[in-house]
């Protein structure tokens, strides 16, 4: 059971190229969300899809666009990299029931130059 | 703003006695509340989940919840040095909105 997996785990990228990380989950969960983790500003929220079908914006959007391909799948995509952007970036998923817990996956660790 | 407060820390305590991490937030709506755990340079997981007032005992964990002062508190006993790491305070605040995080308390075990 392989949970929640992001890929690839690191990537460098240069300013203007564009990326995508992919994310996909096993745990049956309706509910899938992208974080950055930046030293000193804890986990935010760039996009999260309440269900198969939909997306939403969260704290910090700019710069970023996100497909949530089918139930398993939630992918993020940097159009053009920006040095801003260099992050550690957390796919989550949640049942979707009201009260559970989110489960995470690794990790993409993204350098931007 | 609806937000989750938690205390940067760092927070030492040596090995053997007792951590505690508190957590306050904004919402009185609030229903559920979480614990996470994270090592330097890898992914928060999952140690405790509370959604009524008053302690609920997991192993070493205990998480105390007090919905009327608004904090929700997380006890680790006899502390190891393995313990050492960032925890994560979460809620589900009213309305249909997703998780919300603090950004966490470091705490340092000491051998």
């Amino acid at each position: 059971n392989a949970g929640v997996t992001q890929t690839p785990k690191f990537q460098v990228l240069k300013t203007g190229q564009s990326m995508t990380l992919q994310c996909a989950q096993d745990m049956n969960h309706n509910s899938m969300y992208w974080y950055r983790q930046d030293p000193g500003m804890g986990l935010r929220l760039i996009y999260y899809s309440a269900s198969e079908g939909t997306t939403d914006k969260g704290e910090v959007p700019n710069g970023y666009n996100v497909s949530r391909l089918n139930k398993r799948e939630f992918s993020l995509r940097l159009e053009s990299a920006a040095p801003s952007q260099t992050s550690v970036y957390f796919c989550a998923t949640e049942q979707g029931a009201r009260g559970q817990p989110q489960h995470f996956g690794d990790g993409t660790r993204l350098s931007i130059l | 703003q609806k937000e989750v407060e938690q205390n940067s820390g760092p927070l030492s305590v040596p090995e053997g006695a007792i951590a505690s991490l508190n957590c306050t937030y904004s919402d009185r709506g609030s229903q559920s509340f979480f614990w996470y755990r994270q090592y330097s340079g890898k992914s928060p997981e999952l140690i405790m989940f509370i959604y009524s007032n008053g302690d609920k005992e997991d192993g070493r964990f205990t998480a105390q919840l007090n919905k009327a002062s608004q904090y929700v508190s997380l006890l680790i006993r006899d502390s190891q040095p393995s313990d050492s790491a960032t925890y994560l305070c979460a809620a589900h605040l009213s309305g249909n909105t997703p998780l919300v995080f603090g950004k966490g308390t470091r705490l340092s075990v000491i051998a």
